[in-house]
């Protein structure tokens, strides 16, 4: 079974500082991750997935992740926070692109600091 | 991608009663998903819905608590039954294909 870790529940960055949110995977088969963002109040937004194309992905907002296997890692990042990314993250995995359950880590919570 | 149409956004209820929930997709898809995000909590997995076939739940939900509907390739709908305040969260749906997956809004709901 497949399952992602997100280490840190609450990250608190400077406005116009980096950003890094991690994401562990367990999964027997390659994975296909998935970032989400959930601002308050809202529903899911997708920020970027990795389908096993290129290993480093981009995504919208300026965000991106890069995908290692050997690390078994696929960490969000952000090279300058702004105000507005302050929201709840999602790291999820499935096995079966499209096809199959999403499953989700628990969230970490970025908070900006002005 | 897929647009979907989520309805009620948001509902409170009073305990020992039902809310069905619906979801509307813009086109047809195979699969579509029912989660689970209760108040400051990741999204779980109730069950997955198949056209033309009983839905599939996750450990942890039942069917006589949680009945899925699924009578066509656009639309499903998911009753929370006899409510009780534990229940009070955010239902979503989902949908998978060639984009990857796509939420409904959301449901909102708060249980009395």
């Amino acid at each position: 079974a497949q399952s992602v870790t997100q280490l840190g529940s609450h990250v608190s960055v400077s406005e116009g500082a980096l950003v890094l949110l991690r994401c562990n995977y367990s999964s027997s088969v390659p994975p296909y991750l998935f970032w989400y963002v959930q601002y308050p109040n809202q529903g899911l937004q997708l920020l970027l997935k990795y389908t096993s194309a290129a290993t480093l992905v981009k995504g919208i907002n300026g965000f991106e992740a890069e995908f290692k296997k050997s690390e078994t890692s696929f960490h969000l990042t952000k090279p300058s926070a702004h105000m507005s990314d302050a929201a709840e993250y999602f790291c999820a995995v499935t096995f079966s692109f499209g096809n199959e359950k999403l499953t989700f880590g628990t969230g970490t919570r970025l908070t900006i600091i002005p | 991608s897929a647009v979907i149409s989520q309805k009620p956004s948001r509902d409170i209820c009073q305990r020992g009663t039902s809310l069905t929930i619906q979801c509307q997709v813009d086109s047809q898809v195979t699969m579509m998903f029912w989660y689970r995000q209760q108040p400051g909590q990741s999204l779980t997995l109730i069950a997955t819905a198949n056209q033309g076939s009983e839905a599939t739940y996750e450990s942890g939900f039942v069917i006589d608590k949680f009945p899925i509907s699924r009578p066509n390739l656009t639309f499903s709908t998911l009753t929370v039954s006899n409510m009780s305040p534990e229940d009070s969260s955010i239902y979503l749906c989902s949908v998978g294909g060639y984009y990857g997956y796509t939420f409904g809004s959301g449901t909102r709901l708060t249980v009395v």
